[in-house]
């Protein structure tokens, strides 16, 4: 029920394309579905996050897209350049005063955009 | 203005060894993470700290992990008696409020037990 499931694993994409990463969970409960890059030796750093209010939200080139029946969200990258190669999470947590907005993963995509 | 720190960036230890992996959040952030990345992996939640109560213990793996923190400054994560699978990057994050602030997260530390 805690589990949120990301997919796939790793992604090649030509310079220019457009990258899709997939996210779904179980826990109605969740609240808030942020998703961070991580570059290699850094720590991730948060791209863009959504809650189930909406069903898109966009930041220049990257989207996110939510299915609140589905359970599930995904992150579309516009116009992939090589500087978007980094790994990328999905994320969600719980609101609420009870709730300490801990973060559960996804277990990434590791995403290369060949020039 | 300064990011999240942590201290060391790499630790080499041996089995049965004790470490403690020091975490500096943003000054004014009254929430901070701790969680754990291990190779080729997601990041798991350890613990919580928001001010002054009590921190949220659940994600710690057993009772050879412990963590402190000084007011809203300085967090410590200690592990004992260090096993192979505590290898891991451990990964310090921090936000103004908690609740589903924006986590600001740190390079990390690099433990390897040998």
């Amino acid at each position: 029920q805690q589990q949120v499931k990301q997919s796939p694993q790793s992604l090649i994409v030509q310079k220019g394309g457009i990258s899709i990463i997939n996210c779904a969970y179980e826990n109605t409960a969740f609240d808030y579905f942020p998703w961070y890059q991580q570059f290699p030796g850094k720590g991730p750093a948060l791209l863009i996050a959504i809650r189930p209010d909406v069903s898109e939200k966009k930041e220049g080139r990257f989207t996110i897209s939510f299915n609140k029946s589905a359970k599930q969200f995904s992150l579309h990258i516009m116009d992939s350049q090589p500087g978007d190669s980094a790994t990328y999470f999905c994320a969600a947590s719980m609101g609420g005063s009870s709730n300490t907005g801990k973060l559960i993963f996804g277990q990434g995509t590791t995403l290369q955009v060949k020039p | 203005g300064a990011g999240v720190s942590q201290s060391p960036s790499n630790k080499v230890t041996e089995k049965g060894k004790d470490v403690e992996l020091r975490c500096d959040p943003i000054s004014g952030h009254t929430a901070l993470y701790w969680y754990r990345q291990r190779l080729g992996q997601g990041l798991e939640f350890l613990i919580y700290f928001q001010g002054n109560s009590a921190p949220d213990k659940s994600g710690l793996p057993s009772d050879r992990f412990s963590a402190e923190r000084t007011g809203e400054s300085v967090s410590t994560l200690t592990i004992q008696r260090t096993q192979q699978e505590d290898s891991a990057v451990y990964l310090c994050a921090s936000s103004l409020n908690g609740v589903q602030e924006t986590q600001y997260f740190g390079p990390g530390t690099r433990l390897l037990v040998l």
